[in-house]
């Protein structure tokens, strides 16, 4: 059975950092992960997606990796704006979604 | 927008009542699916429908009976709900089941009282 984790649960910074969100999932076999963004009450919004033949993926600000052998993906979020304030959920698609519990992050202005 | 729509966007019930949920997605796709996401847990898959057939049932209670008419629309009905049950319901579609992106509609917050 496929389990993701993410870390850290959540995370506070000051606006203009650079940080990272990590994910994990015990089973290799997928095809693709995906990074979403979710707003307090919200929908999800997909932010990237890298298929598993892919090493990484970049949207502006965010570039995303994976590291399927490891078993890994990270999200960097480059120049944090308090916009960017939001939880970020990790799903890996091994032909369901499966998702993570989310990092919280709040960035300060 | 995704182009995925949900109905209602916020539903407070009681335990007797009977209420549906309403998804429309207006994007061609073939597959829908509804999920549940309950405070401090992650997303949970609850119905996969591919081509109006469907295709998982996630050890779902029988007091949720989804519905799928046509690719577009998609139901959640709801009878004899526990207040645990309270909940966001989100809808998602993608073009075919499997490996396809997913894009999501915003929700349905449901509070059983």
């Amino acid at each position: 059975k496929q389990e993701v984790t993410q870390i850290p649960a959540a995370l506070s910074v000051p606006e203009g950092e650079n940080l990272v969100l990590n994910c994990s999932f015990t089973d290799s076999a997928i095809y693709n992960l995906q990074w979403f963004r979710q707003d307090p009450g919200k929908g999800l919004t997909s932010l990237l997606l890298i298929q598993s033949s892919q090493r990484e993926q970049t949207s502006g600000r965010l570039n995303a990796s994976l590291d399927k052998s490891s078993g890994r993906s990270t999200l960097y979020i480059a120049a944090s704006q308090p916009g960017d304030s939001a939880t970020y959920l990790c799903a890996v698609n091994g032909n369901k979604l499966v998702f993570g519990a989310g990092t919280i992050l709040r960035v300060k202005s | 927008e995704t182009g995925v729509t949900q109905t209602p966007r916020h539903l407070v019930m009681g335990m007797t009542n009977k209420k549906s949920l309403k998804c429309e997605q207006h994007l061609g796709h073939n597959a829908m699916y509804w999920y549940k996401q309950s405070a401090k847990k992650p997303l949970e898959l609850m119905f996969v429908y591919n081509f109006k057939e469907q295709t998982e049932n996630n050890s779902v209670p029988s007091r949720f009976s989804p519905e799928c008419p046509n690719s577009s629309h998609l139901f959640l009905h709801l009878h004899t709900l526990q207040p645990e049950d309270s909940a966001l319901y989100l809808c998602a579609s993608s073009q075919d089941r499997g490996s396809d992106t997913q894009y999501f509609g915003p929700g349905t917050r449901l509070t059983v009282l």
